[in-house]
């Protein structure tokens, strides 16, 4: 089961920053929360992933809390080409590092 | 682009015939997962080979089968085709490790009738 909750729709202006939030409350020391992201019909795209400290890179931006239950994805300027299913992961370290997809937040960016 | 290819883009066979789908990981990368995904719902974790051995496995009944090759390039082999087993296959390659991105190729698009 998946270790993570999102809110399963959100929406945003253009040129605003989206916001996308992630539960993860039961997340262990030593696993990574990752996000991808999945425009319809295509492979997941791996967006960014952190431990414990925030991370920004090209795409976005991870704010980790200091309790590590939750983070926020921030996508400072978003276009519409960021209309997206956004999904928030722990990755599991059991005998392989395997993904584990919720349902994921479905973003809408509007025109 | 990604660097992982997957072949075919599309497929249609019929129920109780069996299925192989190929994929072709980023150079560097000795690690291939599977994924299927059904219509609405996100990707479930079928296997993972890593150095052509597997390495963990989801909640998938044994027809669901795969290898991987030397060049680390994989298969994975369904036997004996459902009507639910139509969804989209991903195939995600990345080096070994806990802290390395997994990258997905496009999918291939099963249709069992």
């Amino acid at each position: 089961d998946a270790k993570t909750t999102q809110p399963p729709s959100m929406d945003c202006a253009e040129g605003r920053a989206a916001n996308l939030p992630c539960n993860h409350s039961t997340i262990s020391g030593n696993e990574y929360v990752y996000w991808y992201r999945q425009i319809h019909s295509q492979g997941p795209q791996y967006i960014i992933h952190g431990l414990k400290n925030n991370e920004t890179n090209e795409m976005a931006s991870l704010i980790i809390t200091e309790d590590r239950k939750s983070s926020t994805l921030i996508l400072p300027h978003a276009t519409l080409r960021d209309t997206a299913v956004y999904y928030c992961i722990v990755r599991v370290k059991d005998s392989s590092y395997k993904l584990i997809f919720g349902s994921g937040t479905r973003l809408l960016v509007r025109p | 682009e990604t660097g992982v290819t997957q072949s075919p883009t599309h497929l249609i066979k019929t129920r109780g015939q069996q299925v192989t789908l190929r994929c072709s990981s980023q150079s560097g990368h000795n690690t291939v997962s599977w994924y299927q995904q059904a219509l609405g719902q996100g990707p479930q974790f079928i296997f993972q080979y890593y150095r052509e051995e597997e390495n963990g496995r989801g909640n998938f009944p044994p027809r669901f089968s795969g290898l991987q090759f030397p060049n680390y390039s994989s298969e994975l082999n369904v036997n004996a085709l459902e009507l639910d087993d139509s969804a989209l296959y991903l195939c995600a390659s990345s080096p070994v490790g806990p802290t390395t991105e997994a990258f997905f190729g496009q999918g291939t698009r099963l249709t069992v009738v």
